[in-house]
């Protein structure tokens, strides 16, 4: 079984549907982060957390929010869905601490707004 | 703000030769890891190899390898014996700082060709 999932794996909405994705993760790890994958522009940092207490706003935040609901679950949430955010969408995990910084991806899902 | 630049849009290598990806960074930190992930059609980020700043020996994960030049901030991947499977999206990225967040560049596509 993988370690990090995500859910849907893909998803075709309308302009202005409110949307949710799902990360679940059994690596036991405290840090989980959500980005954005657009061609030619690799991936970029939406929200990330430390723990479920810890919520922080990475370089495109805007548009976005963020629930994490245990250590094991974070989600991305799209109030209003516009076509620019159409995007494959990724979450990865990571232990906290010190060399710990390695990354552990998801399988993305890929979002069409239309 | 960090950044990653990669160069090269597209490489080509025949199969069983070597290739070299290129990679620049920019950061003002001086403890900071870097990282080369694979990203196949399967649209899966896959972990090639890791380098710790703070050490100057390149690291090597079988085929793949790297070259660290801390003080020209560049890291470049390179893969001997290239194998069909290795065709796919190669993003160099760069982690520091608070949170350890990952700064990726824009990507790499290698075709392999037979």
């Amino acid at each position: 079984d993988a370690d990090v999932t995500q859910t849907p794996r893909n998803r075709i909405t309308k302009t202005g549907k409110r949307i949710m994705l799902e990360c679940s993760q059994t690596k036991g790890h405290d840090r989980m982060y959500w980005y954005r994958q657009d061609p030619g522009l690799g991936l970029r940092l939406i929200y990330y957390s430390f723990d479920v207490k810890d919520i922080n706003k990475g370089e495109i935040s805007d548009g976005y929010s963020v629930s994490r609901q245990a250590q094991a679950k974070f989600s991305l949430s799209l109030e209003s869905a516009i076509p620019n955010q159409t995007a494959l969408y990724f979450c990865a995990t990571s232990e906290a601490g010190v060399g710990t910084d390695t990354q552990y991806f998801g399988p993305g899902t890929r979002l069409t707004v239309l | 703000a960090q950044t990653v630049t990669q160069s090269q849009p597209e490489m080509s290598v025949q199969e069983a030769e070597t290739v070299t990806l290129s990679c620049t960074y920019d950061t003002s930190e001086s403890d900071y890891y870097l990282f080369w992930y694979k990203q196949p059609p399967s649209r899966q980020m896959i972990l090639v190899i890791r380098q710790e700043a703070y050490k100057q020996q390149n690291a090597t994960e079988n085929r793949f390898s790297v070259n660290f030049q801390k003080a020209a901030k560049s890291f470049s991947l390179k893969i001997s014996d290239s194998q069909l499977g290795d065709a796919a999206m190669y993003f160099c990225a760069y982690s520091g700082g608070y949170g350890n967040k990952l700064v990726f560049g824009a990507g790499t596509i290698l075709r392999v060709k037979s």
